[in-house]
């Protein structure tokens, strides 16, 4: 099971908004609405930030929002803040015996 | 709040074993799947394995890289979740993470153990 294809990297200014792409196949971001992403600052555990493709966990700002269409799903983070700079992850449920597979990962920088 | 937080992590050589421990709190923590999460350094996230709850027979999955080498378990009694990993590679070596899996989504995570595979 391949990794789900993310941006290395991504940079905005702030209040500028951004959108970070992940791309798999029908048998994982394609075909389930099952697709997180989370949020890693350096040294630190994950945060989920997303779920489901569109919904928000009590707490997370309304600047993220998620989306998808065929086999990719995006992060579109608006007005962008200094504290958005941070590593993202996206993952997705899949058919594979891997049950869950990760995104390769977006550096995003706050110029 | 919930927490989680593992321990055990140590500088182990190849084709040793290692066990973590995740000690959970603030939530029932025999209702949920737990799983175990991975990073390699400067690395994306890798998913490891999954258990079920009591009532899904506390059945395992694995991923395919540590399949026949790794095994979760669970004491509902302690709320902890347990990973042993024998025959280890270097390739192993990696930030274990353990996170409660709610719905499709890891909505809880520890703050990691590291564990160092090499000679």
């Amino acid at each position: 099971q391949s990794a789900l294809t993310q941006p290395a990297s991504v940079s905005g200014s702030p209040g500028q908004s951004i959108t970070i792409s992940c791309t798999g196949t029908s048998s994982d971001v394609g075909g389930y609405n099952y697709v997180s992403w989370y949020q890693q600052h350096p040294d630190k555990a994950p945060k989920l930030m997303i779920y489901d493709v569109t919904n928000r966990p009590s707490g997370v700002s309304n600047r993220f929002s998620g989306s998808k269409s065929g086999n990719t799903a995006s992060l579109t983070i608006s007005g962008l803040q200094a504290e958005d700079e941070a590593d993202y992850y996206c993952s997705s449920y899949t058919t594979s015996s891997t049950l869950y597979v990760f995104g390769t990962g977006t550096k995003v920088t706050v110029l | 709040e919930m927490q989680l937080m593992e321990s055990g992590g140590d500088l182990v050589q190849p084709g040793g074993s290692l066990r973590l421990s995740c000690a959970a709190s603030g939530f029932t923590f025999s209702d949920n799947y737990m799983d175990w999460v991975r990073q390699a350094p400067g690395k994306g996230l890798e998913w490891v394995g999954r258990i079920r709850n009591k009532a899904n027979r506390y059945t395992t999955e694995y991923a395919a890289s540590v399949k026949g080498r790794f095994s979760i378990s669970r004491d509902d009694s302690k709320n902890s979740l347990y990973l042993q990993m024998n025959s280890l590679k270097t390739d192993d070596t990696a930030v274990y993470y353990c996170a409660r899996e709610f719905y499709y989504r890891f909505d809880a995570w520890g703050q990691g153990t590291l564990v160092t595979v090499s000679s």
